[in-house]
């Protein structure tokens, strides 16, 4: 079945650049989302990169997909505290409505 | 616009008891998804809910159900409820229009608790 995978945790400091990577199974993937937990709350949907683009600039999120190896990465430039959060790498399959999510990685910024 | 909403936020049962969750879609957005959040197995889909119909269901006993209303909200229950119930649940709406590319947007979740 659909797997995805990311690393459990990242911690930068202020002002740096975060990068957090996922890589997936599915090699029907149609849509690849990037989420954004806080403590205590829903999901916040941050962009997502549809599987024929290979880049994809929001602000100061950039989103790389490398189909060829199923490798997706969110760029988070200037991060600040309140980028502290859990991300999770989502996929959608064709012919699938569902989401299938990574187990999320936890983004730790330092002042 | 109004994001997703679910009430209650946070529910205690005991177990054995049946509980219902209430989820209100963006206005607009016809499909409705439920997902689990547990430590342990992260984020499980439930069922998806489309047009008064359940479209999609994920690998979980009958002891999970849901419905929809011709208004697209929806309710998703759980009877005969075990310890290992203890989750969040989280709801999703997505407008699911042709030029859409199916983005699904959460709400706050209903935290609850098996006792």
């Amino acid at each position: 079945g659909e797997d995805v995978e990311q690393s459990l945790f990242l911690s930068v400091r202020e002002g740096d650049s975060s990068v957090i990577n996922c890589t997936y199974t599915d090699s029907s993937s149609t849509y690849l989302y990037w989420y954004k937990q806080e403590p205590g709350a829903g999901l916040q949907l941050l962009t997502y990169i549809f599987s024929n683009m290979d880049m994809k600039q929001d602000q100061r999120l950039t989103v790389l997909l490398n189909k060829k190896d199923k490798h997706l990465s969110l760029r988070i430039a200037d991060t600040q505290t309140g980028d502290s959060a859990i991300y999770f790498c989502a996929e959608k399959s064709t012919g699938r409505r569902a989401l299938t999510f990574g187990s999320g990685t936890r983004l730790q910024v330092q002042p | 616009k109004a994001g997703v909403t679910q009430t209650p936020r946070y529910l205690i049962k005991t177990r054995g008891q049946q509980v219902t969750l209430s989820c209100s879609p963006i206005s607009g957005h016809r499909s409705v998804s439920w997902y689990q959040q547990t430590p342990g197995q992260g984020l499980q889909f439930l069922f998806e809910y489309f047009s008064e119909t359940q479209r999609n269901k994920g690998n979980f006993p009958g002891r999970f159900s849901g419905r929809q209303f011709s208004n697209s909200r929806s309710e998703m229950n759980v009877s005969t409820l075990e310890l290992g119930d203890s989750a969040l649940y989280l709801c999703a709406s997505s407008p699911l229009s042709a030029s859409s590319s199916y983005e699904q947007y959460f709400g706050p979740g209903t935290r609850l608790t098996v006792t």
